[in-house]
């Protein structure tokens, strides 16, 4: 089956460094996917890995490791506009269908 | 207009109305999805179309029905809904291939049913 866990929620202070875990378990994996969404709005893309490793896009960084079933997400300098959802979500392939499955996702509160 | 579009963005109906959502993409994607969004849950799928056919029907109630009549557009029927059906129910376009890329979603439907 397909299952994806990450914390419900996280709280940190500003300019702070917060990372953000995620398990997951599935059986084509094809991909895993962080997205941030605010209150009331559409989830926005932040980052992709399909191989193991660290990317980095500016203030945000995310790992994987496929042999461990795991990602994170790092969210450095934090500023209070970072207060918002993150949502994990893995690519899935199953008999040529491609599905994205997401977590609950974890909401971060960003105080001053 | 660029990006993933849908419509209306607030809509309330009544468990014996039909109504419909749309969402229109941009992008030049091949892929459509619908997901629906209720509070402390994830998002759950509801249907994904590949080249305007559906490839995915995760058990979703046959009172909603997808329509796909080409690559950028795609609709939502709803009828004889229930007040649990009350949710978000966004949009998403992606390439379909195994080269994988993200998915772009739209704003959203937030739907109330009374």
């Amino acid at each position: 089956g397909q299952n994806i866990d990450q914390p419900t929620e996280m709280t940190a202070t500003e300019g702070a460094i917060v990372q953000i875990n995620c398990t997951y378990q599935t059986s084509g994996f094809n991909g895993l996917f962080w997205y941030q969404q605010h209150a009331g709005e559409a989830p926005t893309f932040l980052s992709y890995n399909v191989l193991d490793g660290l990317e980095e896009k500016g203030r945000f960084s995310s790992f994987l490791s496929r042999s461990k079933g795991y990602s994170y997400l790092l969210l450095k300098e934090l500023q209070m506009k970072d207060s918002a959802s993150y949502l994990c979500a893995v690519r899935d392939e199953d008999s040529g269908t491609y599905k994205y499955i997401f977590g609950t996702g974890t909401r971060l509160k960003v105080l001053a | 207009e660029t990006g993933v579009t849908q419509t209306p963005r607030h809509l309330v109906m009544g468990m014996t109305n039909k109504k419909s959502l749309k969402c229109e993409q941009h992008l030049g994607h091949n892929a459509m999805y619908w997901y629906k969004q209720s509070a402390k849950k994830p998002l759950e799928l509801m249907f994904v179309y590949s080249l305007e056919e559906r490839v995915e029907n995760n058990s979703v109630p046959s009172r909603f029905s997808p329509e796909c009549p080409n690559s950028s557009h795609l609709f939502l029927h709803l009828h004889t809904l229930q007040p649990e059906d009350s949710a978000l129910y966004l949009c998403a376009s992606s390439q379909y291939s195994s080269g994988g890329t993200e998915a772009f979603f739209g704003q959203g439907t937030r739907l109330t049913v009374v």
